[in-house]
């Protein structure tokens, strides 16, 4: 089925280790976004790609990095994990903001230990 | 930065009541999203609105845009088991560059 499929659904780091969390979407969307979801703050930006080539911060980006591959690929790494970057990363892309929906992956639960 | 609150941030009603959910900013919108998430997956679009004063009905939802584009409410008319989630509001302004701002949430729990 077409959409965003992200990997891996689970994750135990220890502190200090490092990680690449992966994101596709074979929808030709051109704009691809990282989330962090934390009990009681909703959905909070790390990163954007508004189009292929191009990446920006959004509110949450220190401890984080990210890559546009390529149109259908946006990866975010963690370089030295903390404690406070235990979350539930979401992915998600669009093809034009304010006129379609968010279509997000399902996920990737991470715990740093 | 923009703000969306939520409210309530909890609600367990029983199956066939009644129910309203609030998203309220000082900032204006350009459009604005309800997203539901269920337990282990990603949220769902349920609808856009873009103009103010706007509303739509999904079946048993009902949501209106405010008529100044910075409030939105979802009514949900005879609640049921599989309404179940966490409703996430979220705005859009054209001039940020391909980003929603979301709310905080509002979790829903319906029983028999």
């Amino acid at each position: 089925n077409a959409g965003v499929t992200q990997t891996p659904k689970f994750q135990v780091l220890k502190t200090g280790q490092s990680m690449t969390l992966q994101c596709a979407q074979d929808m030709n969307h051109n704009s691809m976004y990282w989330y962090r979801q934390d009990p009681g703050m909703g959905l909070r930006l790390i990163y954007y790609s508004a189009s292929e080539g191009t990446t920006d911060k959004g509110e949450v980006p220190n401890g984080y990095n990210v890559s546009r591959l390529n149109k259908r690929e946006f990866s975010l790494r963690l370089e030295s994990a903390a404690p406070s970057q235990t979350s539930v990363y979401f992915c998600a892309s669009i093809a034009r903001v304010g006129y379609y929906g968010y279509t997000f992956g399902s996920g990737t639960r991470l715990t740093v230990v | 930065t923009q703000l969306l609150e939520q409210s309530p941030q909890f609600l367990s009603i029983q199956e066939g009541e009644n129910l309203t959910v609030y998203c309220n900013s000082s900032s204006v919108f350009s459009s604005l999203q309800w997203y539901r998430q269920e337990p282990g997956e990603g949220p769902v679009l349920l609808v856009t609105v873009v103009t103010g004063g706007e509303v739509k009905k999904l079946k048993r939802l009902t949501f209106q845009f405010g008529d100044a584009r910075k409030d939105s409410s979802l009514h949900i008319t005879a609640a049921q088991p599989g309404d179940t989630g966490l409703y996430l509001c979220a705005g859009a302004n054209t001039g940020t560059a391909s980003k929603l701002t979301f709310g905080t949430g509002t979790r829903l729990q319906v029983t028999l």
